[in-house]
Parts: structure tokens; C-alpha cells; sequence
């Protein structure tokens, strides 16, 4: 069955760097892109972007665009979201994604567990 | 950006009652919309695409209507199970945005 296995919880300082991780397995990895949202806490959800695996793309939403990376390890089947420049308005839990379709635009399917950063001094 | 915008914000709602929720999309997006709950603590589930198109596993209460830019999402008899929060996101161009979402909480 398809899943998608998200690191724990992180805590860091304002300014810091935080690395999440989502270990996919059940599906064939290169096929489908993964999309990261983030949720504030009592917020609503806020869609970040998308990594493509097979075509080596990504895509970031404008208000992370100069703070975020999206990348994958073939060899282990895991994406990785990179935020820089952590500010306090970050804290929040971050859901990796499955696109329903193959390519193109689509919505999500299958949605990792979520990991909470929270980001304090 | 696409803006989605949900209404209500809150519905208060008894078991077995008829409940729709409206999500309004700032410009045309033809039919690319979808529809999640999520539960406290829990990631979103997702329950309907291409704005009336059911998951599989989801159940037939479950229907979703609508294109251009008027969107529902119904629940035909609402069950315990169903008390949660409700997102519509739109997936006709990036960014892929979702509404502010809907509570629907036990009357």
C-alpha cells in the first residue's frame, strides 16, 4: 500500500535551517510528483510547491520562492523540504503529498503524517 | 494567485441532517477542484476531484457539484463520523490553493 513516512518533530532558533524528510514506498517513486503544504497551528492549509522526480523539476509557490528547496534521493525513494531563514510565522506542520494523477495538474491523494517545526528563541 | 473562498466558516449540524458547503473561486477554473476533511490532528483525507469525481473508498453520502467558479460539496446525511473540517482547493494553475476551510460541528 502506498505510504509516506515523515521525519519528527523539530524545534529551531529563528533564523536556522530545518531539513524534513518523506520516505515514500508502495507506488513507483519517479512517477508521481510530491507536493509540501504546511498548516499554522488553528490555521488552514497553505500549498508550498512540488518536486517532479521524473522530469527533475520543481515548482515554488511566490512566498517561499527564495527560501525553499524541494529535492529527492532516488536510491531511497525520500524527498527532502529545505526551509531557510526560519522565522517564527513558520511554525507550523508540514505535510508531504502525492499527486492523484500522473503528470500535469492534480490534487492529493495519499498525505504523510505531518512533522511539526516550530521555530522559537 | 487563484483565491478559494469557502462558506460558511462554521456549520453546526445534526446527525443525519443535510449539509452543503460553497466554495467560490476568484477566476474561471473549469472543473479542477477538489475537496478534503481533515480531523483534528490528523492529515487531510481526500474525497472528491475534478469537482464531482468520488475517491474510491469514499463514501456515496459524499457528492460534489459545480464548475466555473461556484463549487459544493454535499453531504447527503451527515453521520458521527463526519464532523470535521472541510478544504476545497482548486488545481487549474499553480500555486494550488485551498479554501480557509469549513468546521462542522455538532449542533
Amino acid at each position: 500500500q502506498v505510504q509516506l513516512v515523515q521525519s519528527g518533530a523539530e524545534v529551531k532558533k529563528p533564523g536556522a535551517s530545518v531539513r524534513v524528510s518523506c520516505k515514500t514506498s508502495g507506488y513507483t517513486f519517479n512517477i508521481y510528483r510530491i507536493t509540501w503544504v504546511r498548516q499554522a497551528p488553528g490555521q488552514g492549509l497553505e500549498w508550498m510547491g512540488w518536486i517532479s522526480v521524473y522530469s527533475d523539476k520543481t515548482y515554488y509557490a511566490q512566498n517561499f520562492r527564495d527560501r525553499v528547496t524541494m529535492t529527492a534521493d532516488t536510491s531511497t525513494n525520500t524527498l527532502y523540504l529545505d526551509l531557510t531563514s526560519l522565522r517564527s510565522d513558520d511554525t507550523a506542520i508540514y505535510y508531504c503529498a502525492r499527486d492523484h494523477f500522473q503528470g500535469g495538474s492534480s490534487p492529493h491523494d495519499y498525505w504523510g503524517q505531518g512533522t511539526l517545526v516550530t521555530v522559537s528563541s | 494567485d487563484i483565491q478559494m473562498t469557502q462558506s460558511p466558516s462554521t456549520l453546526s449540524a445534526s446527525v443525519g441532517d443535510r449539509v452543503t458547503i460553497t466554495c467560490r473561486a476568484s477566476q474561471y477554473i473549469n472543473t479542477w477542484v477538489a475537496w478534503y476533511q481533515q480531523k483534528p490532528g490528523k492529515a487531510p483525507k481526500f474525497l472528491v476531484y475534478k469537482a464531482s469525481s468520488l475517491e474510491s473508498g469514499v463514501p456515496s453520502r459524499f457528492s460534489g457539484s459545480g464548475s466555473g467558479t461556484e463549487f459544493t460539496l454535499t453531504i447527503s446525511s451527515l453521520q458521527p463520523d463526519d464532523f470535521a473540517t472541510y478544504y476545497c482547493q482548486q488545481y487549474n494553475s499553480p500555486p494550488y490553493t485551498f479554501g480557509q476551510g469549513t468546521k462542522v460541528e455538532i449542533k
